[in-house]
């Protein structure tokens, strides 16, 4: 059974430029979560979302993040414009909605020069 | 405030030793308690969990946790520890109940081990 598929795996870009970061959950699962890890601040949630509705933001860090589940097997993160801070790694991962374990996918490495 | 913290930030250890990972976490009211495991360049993946029940879990690769109740801790261990245990592990906590909830991660250890 496929797991969380994200893309695109790497992704390096300049300053300004739009970025969309993409992730298709397992299928069933029906809650959604991204994440940023970096260095400094470890593994930090953005957003979640359960049944396609986004139910907790406050981690989006500014108005340049913004992400939309627009059916049960897709979601987007996108950052515009992309600054050289917002270099990480964003993770995707879902769950059974009560299960409490999450997947995780295999990240999008974004370096923004 | 909902938190995690890891006591230690890097551990370097030989192979065979003893493995023992600090974890506590604040978190109001009933937890379900994880650790993940992220290898070089991987995702991460979960080594064990804990909902409810007996308080010492069992995951994979011979790890094993405790959950202390009183001290708000879920501490990892591995009796020896290999080569191939070299990772980055994190303990993460939600709370119970709440569906879909996400998972609140400590900063993690990296774990170095010599062969």
């Amino acid at each position: 059974d496929a797991g969380v598929i994200q893309s695109p795996r790497h992704e390096v870009t300049e300053m300004g430029q739009e970025v969309t970061l993409r992730c298709k959950p397992i299928s069933g699962h029906n809650s959604l979560f991204w994440y940023r890890q970096t260095m400094m601040r470890g593994l930090e949630l953005l957003i979640y979302f359960n049944n396609n509705v986004p139910i907790d933001d406050s981690g989006m860090p500014e108005d340049r993040f913004s992400a939309k589940m627009p059916n049960a097997s897709f979601s987007t993160l996108k950052i515009q414009p992309s600054e050289p801070r917002d270099s990480a790694v964003y993770f995707c991962a879902s769950s059974s909605q009560g299960a409490g374990e999450l997947f995780f996918g295999e990240g999008s490495r974004l370096t923004v020069l | 405030a909902q938190s995690v913290s890891q006591h230690n930030h890097h551990v370097i250890l030989s192979e065979a030793a003893s493995l023992e990972l600090g974890c506590n976490y604040s978190y109001g009211g009933t937890v379900n308690l994880f650790w993940y495991v992220q290898y070089p360049g991987q995702h991460l993946q979960l080594l064990l969990k804990y909902f409810s029940g007996d308080p010492l879990v069992k995951g994979i690769k011979g790890f094993e946790a405790e959950f202390i109740k009183s001290k708000f801790s879920f501490n990892l261990r591995k009796p020896s520890v290999q080569w191939s245990d070299t990772a980055e592990y994190f303990c993460a906590v939600n709370g119970v109940g709440q569906a879909g909830t996400a998972l609140i991660f400590g900063k993690g250890t990296t774990l170095s081990v010599s062969s």
